[in-house]
């Protein structure tokens, strides 16, 4: 099994900054990484798919980055709205596994 | 639009069962693969099982031999069937379309006596 350690585990950033999250996998994934945005009592929202593709809808602030094994989301200048909890997902190979989640307070 | 909608989900008795299902529509439901994630309370995501085409299934290791993913296409419903519940599937369970951009809004499942 994939696992995917992420980090920090959570961290604590006014309006304005930017906010680096880091998704390490235990073995090689290509690019077939996936970052969630979750606001409490919602649904994961795909924010990243293939290390580095914005979803559609998704806005510019939120890039990813990274192939291998090293994975970076970068939200470059927070908005009060994106204090939620961070998740990537491998869909590289079965099974399917999340990292643990960075919370990001604003 | 697509929309997945959960049901199924309840309390149970440690060592019970229950079925849960997916509703989908807005879309050729027999067209993507699907899966089934879960979240306990407090934690973090954890995926549970995926149907790969028509028939291939795959399943986490904490669920192996509990639970049975199937689907019904001419109804565009997903299933999960889940035996031998234990305190720790106790969880919110999503389903979710394998874009990874759809997502029902999940079914709490409680194991307890």
């Amino acid at each position: 099994e994939i696992v995917l350690t992420q980090s920090p585990a959570s961290l604590s950033l006014s309006p304005g900054e930017r906010a680096t999250l880091s998704c390490r996998a235990s073995q090689s994934l290509n690019t077939f990484l996936l970052w969630y945005q979750q606001r409490p009592g919602q649904a994961p929202r795909l924010l990243v798919d293939d290390a580095c593709n914005r979803a559609t809808g998704i806005p510019a602030r939120f890039s990813g980055s990274g192939s291998g094994t090293d994975f970076t989301l970068t939200i470059s200048s927070l908005e009060p709205e994106d204090s939620a909890v961070y998740y990537c997902q491998q869909r590289s190979r079965w099974p399917l596994t999340f990292g643990g989640g960075t919370k990001v307070e604003i | 639009e697509v929309q997945l909608l959960e049901s199924g989900g309840g309390l149970v008795q440690p060592g019970g069962s229950l079925r849960l299902s997916c509703v989908a529509s807005g879309l050729s439901f027999s067209d993507y693969d699907m899966s089934w994630v879960r979240q306990a309370p407090g934690k973090g995501l954890e995926w549970v099982s995926a149907i790969h085409g028509e028939s291939a299934t795959y399943y986490a290791d904490s669920v192996r031999g509990r639970f049975t993913i199937s689907r019904v296409n001419s109804k565009n419903t997903l299933f999960l069937q889940m035996n031998s519940l234990r305190a720790e599937d106790t969880a919110i369970y999503y389903c979710a379309k394998h874009n990874w951009v759809d997502w029902g809004q999940g079914t709490r499942v409680t194991v307890s006596s």
